[in-house]
């Protein structure tokens, strides 16, 4: 009964290749997000998609490229793998709007990315 | 933009005892939300305690209370009775009620409990 799922939670790959990270969240939430922690810790938003629409894209860099099939999956495809792209990777949930403006996120395991 | 700080790295306190994290945030706002997050050694982000901005009174779970100054955009966690379990890093964040519902967090604190 796991709320906000993240596949894989470690993943190990050379510079240079391509990987894809998988979220699903089965708690009915119309928004969903990915959100990057680096080696100090310091968590920061890349993306968000409500109703499977982007609707945050903060400056990240084009590589990478996420994608909602529906609002249950929010998955992050990566390309052209970078050292600086090692970090862990969290993905979140939430329902948004109307009255559920206090509601908070879910987050998941988060997936660790190594680049060697 | 909003902004959320942590001027504390790292605390220390001794089980049993109470300790208090602090959090300060910018907004130009007057709506919004703070949360306090935990993530211990297994990486989870685990909530903690939330407030909504328009609510005067001090959020309290259990043994964690927040002390809410919205005046001095001050939101600081005060854990009561530590327990071993308490270690972890706490990270404040602030949500807008406007646009995009992000989190912007600040730079966590490391809290380790003596035993």
């Amino acid at each position: 009964d796991t709320a906000v799922s993240q596949t894989p939670k470690y993943l190990v790959t050379q510079m240079g290749n391509d990987k894809s990270i998988k979220c699903e969240q089965n708690l009915g939430h119309d928004t969903m997000y990915w959100y990057k922690q680096d080696s100090k810790k310091f968590l920061k938003i890349m993306f968000s998609y409500n109703n499977k629409e982007l609707i945050i894209n903060e400056t990240v860099p084009n590589r990478f490229s996420p994608k909602s099939p529906d609002k249950a999956h929010l998955n992050l495809h990566i390309n052209s793998l970078e050292l600086g792209d090692s970090a862990v990777y969290f993905c979140a949930s939430s329902r948004t709007g109307g009255g559920y403006s206090n509601q908070p996120q879910h987050f998941g395991d988060g997936t660790r990315l190594s680049i060697l | 933009a909003q902004t959320v700080t942590q001027s504390q790295p790292e605390m220390s306190v001794q089980e049993a005892e109470t300790v208090t994290l602090s959090c300060t945030y910018d907004t130009s706002e007057s709506d919004y939300y703070l949360f306090w997050y935990k993530q211990p050694p297994s990486r989870q982000m685990i909530l903690v305690i939330r407030q909504e901005a328009y609510k005067q009174q001090n959020a309290t779970e259990n043994r964690f209370s927040v002390n809410f100054q919205k005046a001095a955009k001050s939101f600081s966690l005060k854990i009561s009775d530590s327990q071993l379990g308490d270690a972890a890093m706490y990270f404040c964040a602030y949500r807008s009620n406007f646009g995009n519902e992000k989190l912007t967090f600040g730079t966590g604190t490391r809290l380790t409990i003596i035993p």
